[in-house]
């Protein structure tokens, strides 16, 4: 069964650090690029980052850039979210999904069922 | 950057209604659109890639197509399971989205 799953969500306070995990199965993990995207509240859907099937690149939305860092094992099919520095904008669920590419540039085929973060004192 | 507009932000409809919801670029795009389907507490679901090809399973009611820089989602005749919130996505930005209801 493919299919991704998430983990490490928590409430945090403001300023504190998280580490989100995504554990993928079903499917050969290093032959995509992965994302994290996610959803405040009552929100639509906000891209974070990507990283390269190799992981060799990564990319990132200016609203987390320098606070953020994005990473994978592939040989443990896992990837990874760094928060750092968190603010209570970056309440949300964050999902992982996979490209339908290598590079990050196509459509997202196979999400995770998300997991929530709260920044809150 | 390129900005998608999605409009209408919410459509009320009847089971058998055709829909239509529009995705607009700010700027000439390539055909790497896609369509996602999103019902409350759940994941997005993949509907349409490459702004025309359908996704593995999803029914042939749903249709994807492009015009300059204006992209279209259609529902040929609208299900019960079909009420949900749609977005639109280009490369990394997704439209704001538009909650299908029940009229």
């Amino acid at each position: 069964q493919v299919q991704l799953v998430e983990s490490g969500g928590g409430v945090v306070q403001p300023g504190r650090s998280l580490r989100l995990s995504c554990v993928a199965s079903g499917f050969t993990f290093n032959n995509n690029g992965v994302h994290w995207v996610r959803q405040a509240p009552g929100k639509g859907l906000e891209w974070v980052a990507v990283i390269w099937h190799d992981g060799s690149k990564e990319y990132y939305a200016d609203s987390v850039e320098g606070r953020f860092t994005i990473s994978r094992d592939n040989p443990k099919n896992t990837l990874y979210l760094q928060m750092n520095s968190l603010r209570a904008e970056d309440t949300a669920v964050y999902y992982c999904a996979r490209d339908r590419g290598k590079y990050g540039w196509d459509a997202f085929d196979i999400w995770g069922q998300g997991t929530m973060v709260t920044v809150s004192s | 950057d390129i900005q998608m507009t999605q409009s209408p932000s919410t459509l009320s409809a009847s089971v058998g209604d055709r829909v239509t919801i529009t995705c607009r670029a700010s700027q000439t795009i390539t055909g790497w659109l896609a369509w996602y389907q999103q019902k409350p507490g759940k994941a997005p679901k993949l509907l349409i890639f490459q702004a025309s090809s359908l996704d593995s399973g999803v029914p042939s009611r749903f249709s994807g197509s492009r015009s300059e820089t204006e992209f279209t989602l259609t529902i040929s005749s609208l299900q019960p399971d079909d009420f949900a919130t749609y977005y639109c996505q280009h490369g990394w930005t997704f439209g704001q989205g538009t909650k299908v209801e029940i009229k």
